[in-house]
């Protein structure tokens, strides 16, 4: 099954309020990054998170990751109906076969109305 | 202009046909991948490439094949064996195969 799982699968907010999307993963990884994609377009990195970071900030974005719960965050202050679009987290994972892979999870649709 | 590209943007097969997809990238990127994503789902792995002359399956290679002859391209071939070839097919590049990936527009494959 796949590694990263977001949650919700679906947000719908006013623009100006703050946007949160989780996501979960399975097994160790070296890092976690998360992506944007408009309708029927490629993705769009956003940013990059190692495993010995906790919070890491790029503009309206901040992202947290907590390694013992397998899980991180994304929060979008201030959203813009420009915001609107499906967010991905996508892990790394560590393998001592160094078999990695990246996983991307089924997504957030997220929805800024104006 | 550095960037990664696919072609075509849309692409009609008849059933029993292979159709080969294009991507390239001048990046100068070691890491390649070939993912699917089908209707309001994510994105599935099929496969990636390491380095030139390299590249291994990802979790849905089959009816799928790939070569890396050259850094810049990194080709996939639908082949008849794909029971359900129909979704949007992405490409994407990395400086190493940990970093940050950089996805073209993607083709959309349609079976007729």
């Amino acid at each position: 099954s796949q590694q990263g799982e977001e949650d919700p699968q679906a947000l719908s907010i006013q623009e100006g309020e703050n946007a949160t999307m989780n996501c979960s993963y399975k097994t160790s990884i070296n890092n976690l990054q998360w992506y944007r994609q408009n309708s029927g377009r490629g993705l769009v990195h956003l940013i990059l998170i190692r495993s010995n970071e906790r919070e890491k900030h790029s503009g309206r974005l901040r992202v947290t990751l907590d390694t013992s719960k397998k899980s991180s965050s994304l929060l979008i202050t201030a959203s813009r109906a420009a915001d609107t679009a499906s967010y991905f987290c996508a892990t790394v994972s560590v393998s001592r076969y160094n078999f990695n892979k990246f996983y991307f999870g089924s997504g957030t649709k997220l929805n800024v109305k104006p | 202009d550095g960037g990664i590209t696919q072609s075509p943007k849309y692409l009609f097969r008849k059933e029993g046909q292979n159709v080969t997809l294009s991507c390239e990238q001048n990046l100068n990127h070691d890491a390649m991948y070939w993912y699917r994503q089908d209707p309001g789902q994510g994105l599935r792995l099929i496969y990636y490439s390491q380095i030139v002359n390299d590249f291994q399956k990802g979790d849905i290679a089959e009816g799928y094949s790939v070569s890396r002859e050259k850094k810049e391209s990194f080709p996939l071939t639908v082949t008849s064996a794909q029971k359900n070839p129909t979704a949007f097919y992405l490409c994407a590049s990395s400086m190493t195969l940990y970093n940050e990936q950089f996805f073209g527009p993607g083709t959309r494959l349609t079976v007729l």
